[in-house]
């Protein structure tokens, strides 16, 4: 039963550019988070969706950040137009349905922008 | 607002000894109380958790204590290995309401375990 998969796992984008971010939770999960973890920080929490649905968006940045989770394939973090300021560990969890589960980790995502 | 506040910022204990990481919250209305382990490159994984009608917990080495009434919750590790050396993160999340499972993390714990 393979875990969390986040793809890729170090991003290397230049200013102006977009950042795409790939999660897909384990087998039968249909809950998933993002967290974003600055340097020397703790992880602080982004968005929550489930399948087709954000359920909360409260800690996403009003501008350039948007999350999905279609039907199918993977959950998408995408970054619009990145700046220095975004460069992070991003990291996705996921959790069974039904809610109150433990959060599985992914290994994250390492965003730099240069 | 920084919700949920851990110390030390780093701790450093010899093989054998007790490593001893506090956090206390602000929010009454969590109700569960986990704690992670992170190894360098690797994402959180979860080591032990709690909820408030207990007011310890143990497994193996690690036990978590709790006092409700301070809102403070610490993280026991006993016999500390080398293998321990890791980001250790306490969290707290609101599981009554049954809409939203969100994760609020502490800065987190660098512990480094001396041979």
């Amino acid at each position: 039963n393979a875990g969390v998969m986040q793809n890729p796992r170090h991003l290397v984008r230049r200013r102006g550019q977009e950042a795409r971010l790939r999660c897909s939770p384990m087998k039968g999960h249909s809950h998933v988070y993002w967290y974003r973890q600055l340097p020397e920080e703790g992880l602080k929490f982004m968005v929550y969706l489930q399948k087709e649905n954000i359920i909360d968006e409260s800690g996403m940045p009003k501008e350039r950040f948007s999350a999905e989770f279609p039907k199918e394939g993977p959950s998408i973090l995408r970054i619009q137009q990145v700046v220095r300021g975004d460069s992070a560990a991003y990291f996705c969890a996921s959790s069974p349905p039904r809610g109150g589960h433990e959060q599985y980790f992914g290994p994250g995502t390492r965003l730099t922008v240069t | 607002q920084q919700q949920v506040k851990q110390s030390p910022q780093s701790l450093i204990v010899q093989k054998g000894g007790i490593s001893i990481i506090n956090c206390a919250y602000e929010n009454t209305a969590f109700d569960y109380f986990p704690w992670y382990q992170q190894f360098p490159g690797k994402g959180p994984a979860l080591l032990i958790a709690i909820r408030p009608d207990v007011s310890e917990k143990k497994e193996g080495r690690f036990t978590i204590s709790f006092n409700k009434s301070a809102k403070q919750f610490s993280l026991h590790i006993m016999d500390s290995q080398p293998g321990d050396s890791a980001t250790y993160f306490c969290a707290a999340r609101r599981d009554s309401g049954g809409s939203n499972y969100k994760l609020t993390f502490g800065k987190g714990t660098l512990l480094t375990v001396n041979p």
